[in-house]
């Protein structure tokens, strides 16, 4: 069945620091990919997404690139700020009723 | 534009109580609704979704079950609370544009 990877965490980085979260997943057909993100407490908010190969989903200066041909969705940032620890989820989408999500990855950024 | 509510925010039951998680959007109609749950330290489990009023599909067996009485309410119900189903419920609304999450409903079974 479908499925998605995500890099375990937590990661802790500094302020500044380049981040990546590496996502990969499995899926029949052509399913849109997205990322989602939750700070402490709250539900989920969509962060960017990607409904096709090659296509950029960006936001917030995140950025992800959906690579079909190494089933990839890694998101990443050139300069992360303290105020974007959250957790982060990769997620697939392929057909209505499906939504399936990776494990998250905790992102803690210290000043 | 499309919002969703969800209550209540928290929540503590008793061990063999029942329960009524209420979530309802705004903004749109025949919307696809879902009901997640995320366990301590797991992802998040889809557990119920709907296309349509009275349309329930369940994703995994369990002494939950879901309601659609309305085309903008989507009910998540327990007649018997277990210590398991302690978590973080969201309700999510799907669009074209991806889903949209309620500020979630934190339970606790005690």
């Amino acid at each position: 069945g479908d499925s998605v990877t995500q890099m375990e965490g937590p990661v802790t980085l500094s302020e500044e620091a380049f981040l990546t979260i590496n996502c990969t997943y499995t899926a029949t057909g052509y399913p849109s990919l997205f990322w989602y993100v939750q700070y402490p407490g709250e539900g989920l908010q969509l962060l960017l997404k990607a409904t096709k190969a090659d296509d950029k989903g960006s936001n917030k200066g995140f950025e992800a690139t959906y690579r079909k041909e190494t089933t990839s969705f890694h998101l990443e940032k050139g300069s992360v700020q303290v105020s974007d620890s959250a957790v982060y989820f990769c997620a697939l989408s392929a057909y209505i009723g499906n939504l399936i999500f990776g494990k998250g990855t905790k992102l803690s950024v210290k000043p | 534009s499309q919002t969703i509510h969800q209550w209540p925010a928290t929540l503590v039951q008793p061990v063999g109580s029942p329960l009524s998680l209420e979530c309802t959007v705004e903004g749109t109609s025949n919307p696809n609704l879902y009901w997640y749950r995320q366990a301590a330290g797991r992802g998040l489990q889809l557990l119920f979704y709907s296309v349509g009023i009275g349309q329930i599909s369940s994703e995994v067996p369990q002494n939950l079950s879901a309601s659609r009485p309305q085309d903008r309410q989507f009910i998540l119900s327990s007649k018997k609370l277990l210590l398991s189903d302690s978590g973080f419920y969201l309700c999510a609304l799907g669009g074209d544009y991806g889903y949209t999450f309620g500020s979630g409903t934190r339970l606790t079974v005690v």
